[in-house]
């Protein structure tokens, strides 16, 4: 069964870091692209960030909105993906996703989702 | 950044109804477009990808029709089990964008 499993959510100062990670079984993870995307209390889905894979370079991509604050990663031996959060603000609370992309003839899209991690930045 | 629009925000319908959502890109986004139903509390479920392909274990009453800036998702038979928000995203260019949402309630 595929599955991909957040960790790592939590309570955090405004300023502070926090570290997600997400741990992905019963797919080749090293194949796949794989994305962070976030849902704000009451609010709709918004796009974080991806990692390509190995073939690719591993290159990233982000959202302007936590472009130089967050950080993509992955461990391919590990089948995880993290997320590295500093200079935490209070909109940057929420629920945070991973989700792993296939391609589509060139185009990747998000077709497996965890359950999601929460996080709160408050003092 | 490309800019996605759904109408309506919200959409009040009846078990048995066909019902239809409109999404809109800022600019031609071809066919590269996804279609994701959400239940309170849980993760999105993919539906529909290249905005026609139904994904694998997707009921055949969900269908995704649509290019360049223009699509639609259809609901032929409205269930029980589909009152959710839907939402969709393009995933033709970087930053990968999604849709306001569109809330299916129970008329």
């Amino acid at each position: 069964e595929v599955q991909l499993v957040e960790s790592g959510g939590g309570l955090v100062q405004p300023g502070g870091s926090l570290r997600l990670s997400c741990a992905a079984s019963g797919f080749t993870f090293s194949d796949h692209y794989m994305d962070w995307v976030r849902q704000a209390p009451g609010k709709g889905l918004e796009w974080v960030g991806r990692t390509r894979n190995k073939v690719n370079s591993y290159t990233t991509e982000y959202a302007a909105s936590v472009k130089g604050r967050f950080t993509i990663s992955r461990d391919d031996s590990k089948n995880s993906l993290y997320l590295q959060m500093n200079s935490l603000k209070s909109e940057d609370t929420a629920v945070y996703y991973c989700a792993s992309s296939r391609p589509s003839r060139g185009r990747y899209y998000m077709d497996v989702w965890g359950k999601g991690t929460t996080v709160t930045v408050s003092s | 950044d490309i800019q996605m629009t759904q109408s309506p925000s919200t959409l009040s319908a009846s078990v048995g109804d066909r019902v239809t959502i409109t999404c809109r890109a800022s600019q031609s986004i071809s066919s590269w477009l996804a279609w994701y139903q959400q239940k309170p509390g849980k993760a999105p479920k993919l539906l529909i990808y290249q905005a026609s392909s139904l994904e694998s274990g997707v009921p055949s009453r969900f269908s995704g029709s649509g290019s360049g800036t223009e699509f639609t998702l259809t609901i032929s038979t409205l269930q029980p089990d589909d009152f959710a928000t839907y939402y969709c995203q393009q995933h033709n260019s970087y930053p990968l964008t999604f849709g306001g949402g569109t809330k299916v309630e129970i008329k």
